[in-house]
């Protein structure tokens, strides 16, 4: 089955650009995507990648996928400290209904 | 309502008792999913009701574990004889059931410690 892997800590200074970086084994994801979870709070979608797409960008987040190397990356420009959150990564395969997620990236943001 | 929610919020319980656990997802999803979040642990895939569809169950860890969904709407988790390697926090998900699912909407969680 799927299998998700993502560092589990990153800090940052605020203003600075944070990058998360994911990897996946399944080259037949269908769907890519990233999970924000803030204390005490359920996850909640922050943006997803198609896998025909290389590129995406919504505001200060920018995906970028790499199909080949199975490398799936966010990174957001002019890191406040109300981005200190946990990051998922997640995949579904083709044909699957269940995402299968990574242990979350910390995000830590410095003043 | 406007969210997914889950009841209760936090369950400590005694070692050996039985937890029923709540998820009431957003009116009209079609699709409901139970993940388990542990400490250091990523979200682990527990059940996932499609429809009147027959549930996939692949991610029960035991027998232990059982989920039902009436109606379509509102499920239920339910874990006997619950074990201290039971804790952690249990998520409830829904989505409208495309496939693959576009977005997943996420409740708050029940927070479950086990003595």
């Amino acid at each position: 089955g799927e299998d998700v892997e993502q560092s589990l800590f990153l800090s940052v200074r605020e203003g600075d650009s944070s990058v998360i970086n994911c990897t996946y084994t399944d080259s037949s994801s269908t769907y890519l995507y990233w999970y924000k979870q803030e204390p005490g709070a359920g996850l909640q979608l922050l943006t997803y990648i198609f896998s025909n797409m290389d590129m995406k960008q919504d505001q200060r987040l920018t995906v970028l996928l790499n199909k080949k190397d199975k490398h799936l990356s966010l990174r957001i420009a002019d890191t406040q400290t109300g981005d200190s959150a946990i990051y998922f990564c997640a995949a579904t395969s083709g044909g699957s209904y269940i995402p299968t997620f990574g242990r979350g990236t910390s995000l830590i943001v410095h003043p | 309502g406007a969210g997914v929610s889950q009841s209760p919020s936090n369950k400590v319980t005694e070692k050996g008792k039985d937890v029923e656990l709540r998820c009431d997802p957003i009116s009209g999803h079609t699709a409901l999913y139970w993940y388990r979040q542990s400490l250091g642990q990523g979200l682990e895939f527990l059940i996932y009701f499609q429809g009147n569809s027959a549930p996939d169950k692949s991610g029960l860890p035991s027998d232990r574990f059982s989920a039902e969904r009436t109606g379509g709407s509102v499920s239920t988790l339910t874990i006997q004889r619950t074990q201290q390697e039971d804790s952690a926090v249990y998520l409830c998900a829904s989505s409208l059931g495309g496939l693959p699912p576009e977005k997943l909407f996420f409740g708050s969680g029940t927070q479950l410690s086990v003595l």
